[in-house]
């Protein structure tokens, strides 16, 4: 595996369901993200982590609750969540959080495309 | 007022022509212009970057950044129906905490 991966790439869940979002990069970066893009709105950041350690959290609802156990792997914990959370749910790293600079690019995943019941 | 504007189109031009997208933003203290590719059922991809204002050229894409007016652009020279795909806009502050910030994107399709 190359560069960031993210399963599943498809997600139905009803919204009473619990789910989860993996996402694995194989770039040795160590800053991880979590953005949302929906139709007709600019993709919005979620989370940021710094070396395993949460450095931002965009006033996100409860129901997401992300997890990152290691620099490689970043988890998106999913609860009672509404149609609205409906989205591609992309996740990115990069060598170090902000910073200057093309050698800090985000390196994007495939995205996992929920629709919530 | 939004911090970054960007047509969303749909654009759709012939095989060959030259594709102009722009977009504008209000936040003076943007340092960091790019603009990502996003082909279907795929993650954005960096296409082009350029640091404060000025022209970067890269074979037939070429990225402008006019901070006076706060407007960037990106043309496409000889575009190919392989140029289709949403092309985003985005820019951050410097410094650590600059996190990137994205236009809605600009759907374009280019017709053989």
């Amino acid at each position: 595996e190359t560069g960031v991966t993210q399963t599943p790439r498809h997600l139905v869940m009803g919204m009473t369901n619990k789910k989860s979002l993996k996402c694995e990069q194989h770039l040795g970066h160590n800053a991880m993200y979590w953005y949302k893009q929906s139709a007709k709105k600019p993709l919005e950041l979620m989370f940021v982590y710094s070396l395993e350690e949460r450095v931002e959290n965009n006033s996100v609802p409860s129901r997401f609750s992300p997890e990152c156990p290691n620099s490689s792997h970043l988890f998106l914990h999913l609860h009672t969540l509404q149609p609205e959370d409906s989205a591609l749910y992309l996740c990115a790293s990069s060598s170090a959080v902000g910073g200057s600079g093309p050698r800090n690019e985000q390196f994007f995943g495939p995205g996992t495309r929920l629709t919530v019941l | 007022q939004k911090e970054v504007e960007q047509d969303p189109g749909p654009l759709s031009v012939p095989e060959g022509a030259i594709v102009s997208l722009n977009c504008t933003y209000s936040n003076s203290a943007f340092q960091y212009f790019m603009w990502y590719r996003q082909y279907s059922r795929k993650g954005p991809e960096l296409l082009m970057y350029t640091y404060s204002s000025g022209n970067k050229e890269d074979g037939r894409f070429t990225a402008q950044v006019d901070k006076s007016s706060k407007y960037i652009s990106l043309f496409i020279r000889d575009s190919q129906p392989s140029d289709s795909a949403t092309y985003l806009c985005a820019m951050r502050t410097g410094g650590s905490q600059g996190n990137l910030i994205f236009g809605k994107g600009t759907k374009l399709s280019v017709k053989p």
